[in-house]
């Protein structure tokens, strides 16, 4: 199991600005995953990040918008750049363990862009 | 590429039955099934790899059928404790999991 820890737990922000949400695991991971889930809706796949590489992103997604860091394997970030009421939503790092047999998610951050 | 899941949202008396089905338009290499209660994260119920097996969990069970790309979750005498939003997520070919449109279940007494 792998237990996961994102911070801020919530944010309320002004429309332009960035926020950096951080993604921190218990244990060595290889692969990390940022979603995106909208009020009332399913979760969306942002990126994954792999250690020692660039992340990929989905389609829709860009990394000017949505730069990730993944400097070691126990740790990711995710910044929302340029923020707009429409990037509000709940952010939540997702870890793949047992052998990608299941994947296990933060928290979540919860952010308001006014 | 998002998975189709039915029906959108269910309404149970504790100790009836539902199915929630899930079908996606692209070959499947595995299904996931997660559930949700509002305002946590998700949590990993069960996986099915090819092959039509068949997986049970306590009174809840899935089946996945690689043909049809459909998998289907059977939740047996359901108790208070099923309510929240099932999601179904499909692995394809990059390895990546897409999540399905979400099944809310209510349970009341």
């Amino acid at each position: 199991s792998a237990v996961i820890s994102q911070k801020p737990s919530r944010d309320i922000c002004q429309r332009g600005t960035s926020l950096t949400i951080q993604c921190q695991v218990d244990s060595q991971v290889t692969m990390m995953f940022w979603y995106r889930q909208q009020p009332g809706q399913s979760l969306t796949l942002i990126a994954t990040a792999n250690q020692g590489s660039e992340a990929t992103y989905e389609s829709g997604f860009v990394i000017d918008k949505f730069p990730i860091s993944r400097p070691n394997l126990t740790f990711s970030t995710l910044t929302v750049s340029n923020m707009s009421p429409e990037d509000s939503s709940i952010y939540l790092c997702s870890v793949e363990a047992d052998r990608g047999q299941q994947q296990y998610f933060g928290p979540g951050t919860r952010l308001t862009v006014t | 590429q998002q998975p189709v899941q039915s029906p959108q949202a269910v309404i149970l008396r504790e100790g009836e039955d539902a199915v929630i089905n899930c079908s996606s338009s692209k070959a499947l290499y595995s299904v996931h099934w997660y559930r949700q209660k509002h305002g946590e994260a998700p949590v990993f119920l069960m996986i099915l790899l090819k092959g039509g097996e068949q997986k049970g969990h306590e009174k809840i069970s899935a089946s996945f059928n690689e043909k049809k790309q459909q998998s289907s979750l059977y939740l047996t005498a359901s108790q208070l404790s099923y309510s929240g939003t099932y999601f179904c997520g499909t692995i394809t070919g990059a390895n990546n999991l897409f999540f399905g449109t979400g099944t809310r279940l209510t349970v009341i007494p």
